[in-house]
């Protein structure tokens, strides 16, 4: 079946700081990935996607590639603000089943 | 246009008692999902439905939870008798017809239940 794995948190870091959590799956056929954010107190929230490969989502500074080869979807964002502390979560979906699958979840808190 | 929203946003209940959840789904969206987050562990599907028919209910725990979709409209999932393991936060998520490509959810802001 589909998994997510994510680098395991929680993460600190100071603002403006480079940052880089790593996401790798585990699928058949072609999914569609994503990265969620949730902010204390809010719901889940679509950060980006990817839907093919070689395809990059980006949004609010954050980026990420969709690397077939390494099955992975790494998320990064080249300087990091207060604002940004959140709990990022990395999926995937197949388009044919329709459900997704999460990773555990990455806590970021950012210092001023 | 109005989001996903779920009701309620806090549940506390003891162990052995019911707890009912609701979802509304951005309307239009013929597909509706329930997930669940346990202890800060990874959000895990439960249910699909495609209007009011159960898609796939491969990820329900055991038959103490009950979904249900009146009208292919809001869903309700039901938990009883509940259990201290059933604590955790309740995602619900709409989306269109399933498209070619790929199938965005957009996602409620949940319910927390917590189990004494």
């Amino acid at each position: 079946g589909n998994s997510v794995t994510q680098m395991e948190g929680p993460v600190t870091l100071s603002e403006e700081a480079f940052l880089t959590i790593n996401c790798t799956y585990t699928a058949t056929g072609y999914p569609s990935l994503f990265w969620y954010v949730q902010y204390p107190g809010e719901g889940l929230q679509l950060l980006l996607k990817a839907t093919k490969a070689d395809d990059k989502g980006s949004n609010k500074g954050f980026e990420a590639t969709y690397r077939k080869e390494t099955t992975s979807f790494h998320l990064e964002k080249g300087s990091v603000q207060v604002s940004d502390s959140a709990v990022y979560f990395c999926a995937l979906s197949d388009w044919n089943a329709g459900k997704s699958t999460f990773g555990d979840g990455t806590t970021l808190t950012v210092k001023p | 246009e109005a989001g996903v929203t779920q009701f309620p946003s806090h549940s506390v209940i003891e162990k052995g008692q019911t707890v009912t959840l609701r979802c509304d789904p951005i309307s239009g969206h013929d597909n509706l999902y329930w997930y669940r987050r346990v202890m800060g562990k990874e959000i895990k599907f439960l249910l699909h439905f495609v209007k009011e028919s159960k898609q796939d209910e491969s990820g329900m725990p055991n038959n103490r939870f009950l979904a249900e979709r009146t009208g292919g409209t809001y869903s309700t999932l039901k938990v009883q008798p509940a259990e201290l393991e059933d604590s955790g936060v309740y995602f619900c998520a709409s989306s269109q017809e399933q498209g070619r490509f790929y199938n965005e959810q957009f996602f409620g802001p949940g319910t927390r239940l917590t189990v004494l």
